[in-house]
């Protein structure tokens, strides 16, 4: 089946440790996203990859950092330097301009 | 700056009737519309989406009106389902290669048996 693979769905982490959040997807798509939700806040994008090997920061890139070294493959390290990370990520993919697709996510919680 | 606006946080229906979910842009560059649907800890599925173009769009018993005067878009279901209970995003996008989604809020629809 074609889609997009988020791991894990829940992930807890202590603070002042990084961790990485996986996004995987077989749709062959070029565009490569993440998100993060909060309640009342809607989607916010963190940074979004068009090709392999280039990505740009989207609305709220610090404390986060990704790379995009394969066409499926589109990881997201949480930093320290994010002050507040607890929240639901949503990682997403497209051939633009076509809807972009969404994984399950993945919440985060900062213990 | 929320350039797309929902500004109804929650929608309650009675199965069957009609449910109207609205949303408001401000960005005059944005002309491509989407409407996500998204049921707690999963991920948002499309739903339908609009272009500039039109001002009315009808898939089944989603139909998505645009107003670009008014810079104002609106979801109607019809008929509305006790499933159909979710968050729904409405979201926009300008034209000219890549430019990202920007989402609304969201609002919480309930439709009740």
């Amino acid at each position: 089946d074609g889609g997009i693979t988020q791991s894990p769905k829940y992930l807890f982490r202590k603070e002042g440790q990084n961790v990485t959040l996986s996004c995987e997807q077989n749709l062959n798509h070029d565009a490569m996203y993440w998100y993060r939700q909060d309640p009342g806040q809607g989607l916010r994008l963190i940074y979004y990859s068009q090709i392999v090997n280039d990505f740009q920061k989207g609305d709220i890139a610090e404390g986060y950092s990704v790379s995009r070294e394969k066409k499926e493959s589109f990881p997201l390290t949480v930093t320290s330097a994010q002050k507040n990370p607890t929240a639901f990520y949503l990682c997403a993919s497209s051939t633009p301009p076509a809807e972009a697709f969404f994984g399950q996510g993945t919440r985060l919680t900062v213990v | 700056d929320q350039q797309v606006k929902q500004n109804s946080p929650s929608l309650s229906v009675q199965e069957g009737r009609i449910s109207i979910l609205n949303c408001d842009y401000t960005n005059s560059m944005f002309d491509y519309f989407l409407w996500y649907k998204k049921y707690p800890a999963e991920g948002p599925t499309f739903l339908i989406s609009i272009s500039s173009i039109k001002d009315k769009n009808e898939d089944g018993r989603f139909t998505v009106f645009l107003n670009k005067s008014a810079k104002h878009l609106s979801l109607h279901i019809v008929p509305s389902q006790p499933g159909d209970s979710a968050v729904y995003f409405c979201a926009a996008r300008a034209s000219g290669g890549y430019q990202k989604v920007t989402f609304g809020t969201g609002t919480k629809l309930q439709v009740i048996p």
